[in-house]
């Protein structure tokens, strides 16, 4: 099976913009969840979808959005970039059942100037 | 909320020697899962080992094999044999195991650097 993909791998925004990363999970797999990677912070778990309903929520302001589709893909949205959202940003697929491996994506590079 | 704890931000070992990673977490859940995964330089997060809590046998995976203490809340990785393509940030992480949506909660990581 394919691996989790994520699109883009790089992106570089200014402060303000708005910026969708894109994330498709392991074929099957109906849960995705997103996650920070900073220095400073860590790792830091954004939000989960299951069967395109947001199931849990990590403490982000509300400028962090996300949404899936129905063929599981997701989308995460951040607005009004602050310098502070430069990040690795990790996306995990599992089936969706509780307990399950999450497998993660290569991730997505934000620079924020 | 859960806490992760790895305590040790560096290591390093020899090829071919044993090295043990240590991981404490607090919980007040029965029911939880608890991994131990990788980040090489290429940033990619691989899954080394995952031990659910229920199980009183430690996991292994070839020349990895984990120490789960339940009482202790205490769950350590070992690598034996170490080789080079064992350099990584390697990271334990709790889930519960209930509840709706399953939130991994990381520890700030290990880098583990594995010389010749």
């Amino acid at each position: 099976k394919a691996g989790v993909t994520q699109t883009p791998r790089y992106l570089i925004k200014t402060r303000g913009q708005q910026v969708t990363l894109s994330c498709s999970p392991i074929s099957g797999h109906r849960s995705v969840s997103w996650y920070q990677q900073t220095p400073g912070q860590g790792l830091q778990f954004l939000f989960e979808y299951f069967s395109e309903t947001q199931r849990n929520k990590g403490n982000f302001p509300g400028r962090f959005s996300g949404r899936q589709f129905s063929n599981s893909r997701s989308e995460m949205n951040v607005s009004t970039l602050e310098l502070g959202d430069s990040a690795l940003y990790l996306c995990a697929s599992s089936p969706g059942t509780g307990g399950d491996t999450q497998y993660f994506g290569p991730g997505t590079r934000l620079t924020v100037l | 909320a859960q806490t992760v704890t790895q305590s040790q931000p560096e290591m390093s070992v020899q090829e071919a020697e044993t090295v043990t990673l240590s991981c404490t977490y607090d919980t007040s859940e029965s029911n939880y899962y608890l991994f131990w995964y990788k980040q090489p330089p290429s940033r990619q997060m691989i899954l080394v080992i995952r031990q659910e809590a229920y199980k009183q046998q430690n996991a292994t995976e070839n020349r990895f094999s984990v120490n789960f203490q339940k009482a202790a809340k205490s769950f350590s990785l070992k690598i034996s044999d170490s080789q080079l393509g064992d350099t990584a940030m390697y990271f334990c992480a709790f889930m519960k195991g209930l509840g709706s949506g399953y939130a991994l909660n990381f520890g700030k990581g290990t880098s583990l650097l594995v010389t010749p």
